[in-house]
């Protein structure tokens, strides 16, 4: 079965670290996601991509960045960890950019 | 801006009553999705709304998109502890920029 998988389900990085999170879809989907989701603030898009080397900023992409060199991954990097980027991670994809999204299960990144 | 406003944040209901989230937008939607989140988990896709005016439902859920393509609800009839999560609404704009509400906490007392 296809499938949106994220890795790792949890991570505690430093501040000043650089981290990678990734995002694998079997779903051949052209549109990948990245969101944060906080307590008060739902869902806020960081990245998105449309297809390969195609990426795009969201809402709140200071801080982060992605690449998108095949149809099945987009990783999500941030350059130098901050205390305010302890969140949970979400990566989505969608076969059209009007419809529903797939969710992975998330990372939970802590910087400490 | 576009935006998508979801009330209310939280409903504590007993189980067997029914709920309501509600979601509007000050501008025209191309289409709306609703979302649910059990707690410690992701979003899950429920359902689109696209045609004004447009109800469907899904067992004892009820979505509804209104006339002008601004506003929609889900209810949900005679909740059960499996209704508990986070119930969520993306509002799409010209076909391709989604804006998610911040939410609405179901909890369900047994």
């Amino acid at each position: 079965d296809a499938e949106i998988t994220q890795s790792p389900r949890h991570k505690i990085t430093e501040t000043g670290r650089q981290v990678t999170l990734a995002c694998h879809q079997t779903w051949n989907h052209n549109n990948m996601f990245w969101y944060r989701q906080d307590l008060g603030h739902g869902l806020r898009l960081i990245h998105y991509s449309y297809g390969v080397q195609d990426t795009n900023k969201g809402e709140v992409s200071d801080g982060y960045s992605v690449s998108r060199s095949n149809t099945e991954d987009l990783p999500l990097t941030l350059e130098s960890a901050a205390s305010s980027q302890t969140s949970v991670y979400f990566c989505a994809s969608s076969d059209r950019r009007d419809y529903g999204y797939t969710f992975g299960s998330g990372t939970r990144l802590t910087v400490v | 801006g576009q935006q998508v406003m979801q009330i209310p944040q939280y409903q504590h209901v007993q189980e067997g009553e029914d709920f309501t989230t509600y979601c509007n937008s000050s501008t025209t939607l191309s289409n709306i999705q609703w979302y649910k989140q059990r707690p410690g988990g992701h979003p899950v896709f429920l359902i689109q709304l696209v045609k004004s005016g447009e109800v469907k439902k899904q067992k004892r859920l009820t979505f509804q998109f209104g006339e002008a393509k601004k506003n929609s609800s889900l209810h949900i009839t005679a909740t059960q502890t499996t209704d508990v999560g986070t119930y969520f609404c993306a509002g799409v704009y010209n076909f391709n920029k989604f804006y998610f509400g911040s939410g609405t906490k179901l909890n369900v007392k047994p």
